[in-house]
């Protein structure tokens, strides 16, 4: 059974830093993509970041380049969101998924996201 | 980017009905489409990928449709458990998005 169980959110002051990890199992971690997607209380599901199999492809949305990073670590079946200068607008559940692909976006499994709250 | 525009926004629909959710890119996606739908509290759930393709698991009262900028998702026959939110989304091109969603509720 895939699970995506995700890990690390909390409450942090703007301009602060956070790291949060997605711990996978159930499937060949290697052979597929994955991503990093959040939903804003309320609203609707932005795609954040994403990464191919191998790291060899890594983007992100407009709203999160140059203050994100995603990486993965093979070895450790795990993906990793490293959030610096956080704003009051990142907060939101962030939901780490699974691609059917080795590089795409389809996104077949998600885990029950980590919630981050970015407020003075 | 590409906009993803859905319609409409919501719509009430009793059991048993056809419903019929559309999705426009802004420019051209091929066949580059997903559906997922979503319920209260939950992670969506991936329903349609490649405008057509029913994901294992999904009922096949489930369909897709469409190519180019144009997208229908349609449920042939609502059932109470299908009373929730749906996206579409592009996998395209970078970056990656989503319609705004179309919330399903109960008449």
């Amino acid at each position: 059974e895939v699970q995506l169980v995700e890990s690390g959110g909390g409450l942090v002051q703007p301009g602060r830093s956070l790291r949060l990890s997605c711990a996978a199992s159930g499937f060949t971690f290697d052979d597929y993509a994955m991503h990093w997607v959040r939903q804003a209380p309320g609203k609707g599901l932005e795609w954040v970041s994403g990464l191919t199999w191998n790291s060899g492809n890594i983007a992100y949305a407009d709203s999160v380049k140059g203050r994100f990073t995603i990486s993965r670590d093979n070895a450790k079946n795990s993906l990793y969101l490293q959030m610096n200068s956080l704003r009051v607008e990142d907060t939101a559940l962030y939901y780490c998924a699974k691609d059917r692909r080795s590089a795409g976006a389809t996104l077949d499994y998600w885990g029950q996201g980590t919630l981050v709250t970015v407020s003075s | 980017d590409i906009q993803m525009t859905q319609s409409p926004s919501s719509l009430s629909a009793s059991v048993g009905d056809r419903v019929t959710i559309t999705c426009r890119a802004s420019q051209s996606i091929s066949n580059y489409l997903n559906w997922y739908q979503q319920k209260p509290g939950k992670a969506p759930n991936l329903l349609i990928y490649t405008a057509s393709s029913l994901q294992s698991g999904v009922p096949s009262r489930f369909s897709g449709s469409g190519s180019g900028t144009d997208f229908t998702l349609t449920i042939s026959s609502l059932q109470p458990e299908d009373f929730a939110t749906y996206y579409c989304q592009q996998s395209y091109s970078m970056p990656r998005t989503f319609g705004q969603g179309t919330k399903v509720e109960i008449k």
